[in-house]
């Protein structure tokens, strides 16, 4: 398997629910990201990994907690969500912090 | 605050015009730009980077960037039906090492 996968593809939860989204890069990449995409508002970056360790935490409420157990993967912790929290999330890797991004197919995520 | 304003649209073309899309950047210093494409429900693809004043080619895709006016611009020649999406601009700031500043992109639509 190629690129970056992201999984799952859909996931519907409750606000007092804990799950959690993975994101798998095969593209021997150094630096992970975090967007979140919302209806008529521009990508928001939330978390920045680089060899493993976290390099920017964009205001993002606490009760998203990203981990990045090794350059490959990356998780992102969803614990007592809002439903405004509801978007698509998206996984991104690239070869050096800053550089070009290559994107997963995303997380659509409902919070009822 | 770095901004990055694109027109969201939609703007409608006939098949086979060229489609011209447009971005504009707050941060002066800024280094690199790239253009996305994304369909609808799917991940931003990387088109195009541009990272000095001109023109730069690839296909039908032509990149512009005039930094002194904070300009960057997509143009699609021989617009086909698959073309339709949305495109996103992105700029990466000048000292910033990560991140990468998006429009909230122009929705493009190629009519038969």
């Amino acid at each position: 398997e190629t690129g970056v996968t992201q999984t799952p593809r859909h996931l519907v939860m409750g606000m007092t629910n804990k799950k959690s989204l993975k994101c798998e890069q095969h593209l021997g990449h150094n630096a992970m990201y975090w967007y979140k995409q919302s209806a008529k508002k521009p990508l928001e970056l939330m978390f920045v990994y680089s060899l493993e360790e976290r390099v920017e935490n964009n205001s993002v409420p606490s009760r998203f907690s990203p981990e990045c157990p090794n350059s490959s993967h990356l998780f992102l912790h969803l614990h007592t969500l809002q439903p405004e929290d509801s978007a698509l999330y998206l996984c991104a890797s690239s070869q050096g912090v800053g550089n070009i991004q290559y994107f997963g197919a995303g997380t659509r995520l409902s919070v009822l | 605050q770095k901004e990055v304003e694109q027109n969201s649209g939609p703007l409608s073309v006939p098949e086979g015009a060229i489609a011209s899309l447009n971005c504009t950047y707050s941060d002066r210093g800024s280094q690199s730009f790239f253009w996305y494409r994304q369909y609808s429900g799917k991940s931003p693809e990387l088109i195009m980077s541009i990272y000095s004043n001109g023109d730069k080619e690839d296909g039908r895709f032509t990149a512009q960037l005039n930094k002194a006016s904070q300009y960057v611009s997509l143009l699609i020649r021989d617009s086909q039906p698959s073309d339709s999406a949305t495109y996103l601009c992105a700029v990466k700031g000048e000292g910033s090492n990560y991140k990468l500043t998006f429009g909230k992109g122009t929705l493009l639509t190629v009519n038969p």
